[in-house]
């Protein structure tokens, strides 16, 4: 099955600086990558995703980027903010018995220090 | 439009009592998911439904059964709960699509559950 490791596990950055998140996967059937933001005792939410026939997407402050050959993607936050503060996961879809099969990464707590 | 509902938010149960967690969805989702979320390990489903009437087994099946006897309702149930069911409970539904990228997950607010 897929296997979707993502670090680092905990990341702190001062406000204003970047951060940037890497996820990497197994199969390379899998051909779509979102990214979701939990915040403290919130639901995850969808912030960005990518198919696999595209490099990279951009919304704002936040852009992904897949390598297929490589097998990894990454998430990068410009000029964070406090409010970026969350855990960020990834994960990995592809189809497998007829529906869209659903890995996550274990999750990458953001701290912004203001 | 309240999209994923899940009831109770939270709930404390001794060791081999048993409960059932509801979760509704108003948006006529075909997917439905459980997924439990545990300190470094992420989500990881439990059991999911592609339809009405239909469940399969997740990652961590045991221990859990549901039931989709309707297309909004998805139940999560613990016949006997165990200490490592403590955990949060995510429920979350999708559309029925087949091109990769239309799948996206609606969570609800989630169910914490501590077992005694």
């Amino acid at each position: 099955g897929e296997n979707v490791e993502q670090h680092p596990s905990t990341l702190s950055v001062q406000e204003g600086d970047s951060a940037v998140i890497k996820c990497t996967y197994s199969d390379s059937a899998s051909n779509y990558f979102p990214w979701y933001k939990q915040e403290l005792g919130k639901r995850p939410q969808l912030i960005i995703d990518i198919r696999s026939n595209v490099g990279e997407k951009k919304d704002q402050r936040i852009a992904v980027t897949l390598n297929k050959t490589a097998k990894h993607f990454s998430l990068h936050i410009t000029e964070t903010q406090p409010e970026d503060s969350a855990v960020y996961f990834c994960a990995a879809y592809k189809l497998s018995g007829g529906y869209q099969k659903v890995t996550f990464g274990t999750g990458t707590k953001l701290q912004v220090i203001p | 439009n309240a999209g994923v509902t899940q009831t109770p938010k939270f709930r404390v149960l001794k060791t081999g009592q048993s409960m059932t967690l509801l979760c509704a969805q108003d948006m006529n989702h075909e997917y439905m998911y459980w997924y439990r979320q545990d300190p470094g390990m992420g989500l990881r489903l439990i059991h999911y439904s592609v339809g009405e009437g239909t469940t399969a087994k997740g990652e961590v099946p045991d221990g859990y059964n549901v039931s989709r006897l309707k297309k909004q309702n998805f139940l999560l149930g613990l016949e006997s709960a165990a200490p490592s069911q403590t955990s949060v409970y995510f429920c979350a539904s999708s559309y029925d699509r087949r091109d990769s990228g239309a799948n996206v997950l609606t969570f609800g607010a989630g169910s914490r559950l501590t077992v005694l």
